[in-house]
């Protein structure tokens, strides 16, 4: 069975510092995909990033950067010189592969990390 | 770019009352998935569908039905409401995962 965990329930950092996000999963499949959403108080989710199992290059985005450790079964999110607007809560999830015939399969989140900016 | 869309967007009913919530996925995304996001939760896997027919079912109660339609939107329909079934209810829509999956703004139910 698919398991995502965040053990970090709430981070509160000083804005411009740097923060690191925690995510460990758990799949027996050996191809899955795996996902940060950001829910912003508004409630939207909003996609971030998707990344396959066979794909373990890092990944940064402006501010944003991506580890994902196979070994570790890891896919840790840093956020860089961190702004208050990065306010939100933020979802690791993890899908296995697609199905044949039954398309995508289900999105499986972690318990979601609250991460709070202060000016 | 056409994105998915959720109605309403708010909805408040009383207890023991039905609600349908309907979803509108991207032209031709494939897959049409719900979830359930309880205060404070992450979000909850309930059903989806697959070309028009059911392909996974999650923690759905059986007061909870869903379907696909011939034009590919779907419907949740929600029967004897609980206080508990207050949450913020996402749809999402999928090409195969090809692209990843999006989500709609969702639907805030309040049962009151």
């Amino acid at each position: 069975a698919q398991k995502v965990t965040q053990a970090q329930t709430e981070i509160s950092v000083v804005e411009k510092e740097d923060v690191t996000l925690d995510c460990v999963y758990e799949t027996r499949d050996t191809t899955y995909y795996l996902f940060w959403y950001k829910q912003p108080p508004s409630g939207e989710l909003v996609f971030l990033i998707r990344r396959n199992s066979f794909d373990e290059q890092n990944e940064i985005s402006g501010r944003y950067s991506w580890n994902f450790q196979k070994s570790t079964s890891s896919f840790n999110f840093t956020i860089t010189a961190s702004q208050v607007v990065d306010s939100a809560v933020y979802f690791c999830a993890l899908s296995e592969a697609a199905l044949k015939r039954q398309g995508a399969q289900k999105l499986v989140f972690g318990q979601g990390t609250r991460l709070t900016i202060n000016p | 770019a056409a994105g998915v869309i959720q109605s309403p967007r708010h909805l408040i009913k009383e207890k023991r009352e039905t609600a349908t919530l309907k979803c509108y996925p991207i032209p031709r995304h494939d897959t049409v998935y719900w979830y359930q996001q309880g205060p404070g939760q992450d979000p909850q896997f309930l059903i989806s569908f697959y070309e028009k027919m059911q392909s996974d079912k999650g923690s759905i109660p059986d007061r909870f039905s869903a379907q696909q339609f011939s034009d590919y939107h779907s419907e949740l329909n929600m029967s004897s409401l609980e206080l508990g079934d207050s949450a913020l209810y996402f749809c999402a829509s999928s090409l195969e995962g090809l692209d990843g999956y999006t989500f709609g703004s969702g639907t805030r139910l309040t049962v009151v």
